[in-house]
C-alpha cells in the first residue's frame, strides 16, 4: 500500500485560507472509498477533523471543511489561526477495514 | 466518552517480540467498531499496523503481515499487538484506536524503542 501524496509543507498568514491535496494510486476513480483528515500537533495524538470527505465531528471549528474532486481530496483551513499550526494526514478507507494514510503536510502559520 | 489506553514495555531488544495492549474504558468493545494499531516512527509519518473485530476478524497491513498478531479479550474489554522479529525500524509511537469507515478515535499512544 502506497501513501497517498499530500504537499510537505503550506503556510500562510492569519487570516488567509489555505488548501492541502491528497492524491495517489490508492484512490481509483469509481470505486469505493472515504477519505478522513487528521490534525496533529506535536508530542500529541491525531484528532478527527473530518471524515466521509465533508463532515465535521461535533466540536471541530467550521473553519476547516472537506472536499472532493475526481480522484483527489481535499482539505481547506479557512481563517487562518495560529493554533492551526500543525500537521494534517488525510487518510483512506476502502473497506474491510483497509486503511491508508497519506504522506502528511506541514501547516506554518506565518 | 471511549477512552483507550496503551501499555507494554517501552523497550524492545532487536530480534524480539514487540507486545502492547490496549484497555478500553467507557465502551463495550464488543458491541461495535473495528479496534485497532497505528505506528508512527519518530519525525514520520502514519502507518496503519491492523485491526480486529470483537468476533475475532483480523485485517493486517501488506507490508507486516508477516510478523503481526493482533487479538482480543472480550472480558477484559481489551485487545493485543504482537510484532516479531522487530528492527531499528519499528522504533515508533504506538497508537491504539477504534475505528469505524475512516472515523478514528485514538489513545494517547505509548513510545517503543527498539534497541540492544
Amino acid at each position: 500500500q502506497s501513501a497517498l501524496a499530500q504537499p510537505a509543507s503550506v503556510s500562510g498568514s492569519p487570516g488567509q485560507s489555505i488548501a492541502i491535496s491528497c492524491s495517489g494510486t490508492s484512490i481509483d476513480v469509481g470505486s469505493y472509498y472515504l477519505v478522513s483528515w487528521f490534525q496533529q500537533h506535536p508530542g500529541k495524538a491525531p484528532k478527527l477533523i473530518i471524515y466521509e470527505f465533508t463532515k465535521r465531528p461535533s466540536g471541530v471549528s467550521d473553519r476547516f471543511s472537506g472536499s472532493k474532486s475526481g480522484d483527489a481530496a481535499s482539505l481547506t483551513i479557512s481563517g487562518l489561526q495560529a493554533e492551526d499550526e500543525a500537521d494534517y494526514y488525510c487518510c483512506l478507507y476502502s473497506g474491510s477495514s483497509t486503511y491508508v494514510f497519506g504522506s502528511g503536510t506541514k501547516v506554518a502559520v506565518l | 466518552q471511549v477512552q483507550l489506553q496503551e501499555s507494554g514495555p517501552g523497550l524492545v531488544k532487536p530480534s524480539e517480540t514487540l507486545s502492547l495492549t490496549c484497555a478500553v474504558s467507557g465502551y463495550s468493545i464488543t458491541s461495535a467498531y473495528y479496534w485497532g494499531w497505528i505506528r508512527q516512527p519518530p519525525g514520520k509519518g502514519l502507518e496503519y499496523i491492523g485491526s480486529i473485530y470483537h468476533s475475532g476478524n483480523t485485517y493486517y497491513n501488506p507490508s507486516l503481515k508477516s510478523r503481526v498478531t493482533i487479538s482480543v479479550d472480550t472480558s477484559k474489554d481489551q485487545f493485543s499487538l504482537k510484532l516479531t522479529s522487530v528492527t531499528a525500524a519499528d522504533t515508533a509511537v504506538y497508537y491504539c484506536a477504534r475505528l469505524t469507515r475512516g472515523l478514528i478515535h485514538w489513545g494517547q499512544g505509548t513510545l517503543v524503542t527498539v534497541s540492544s
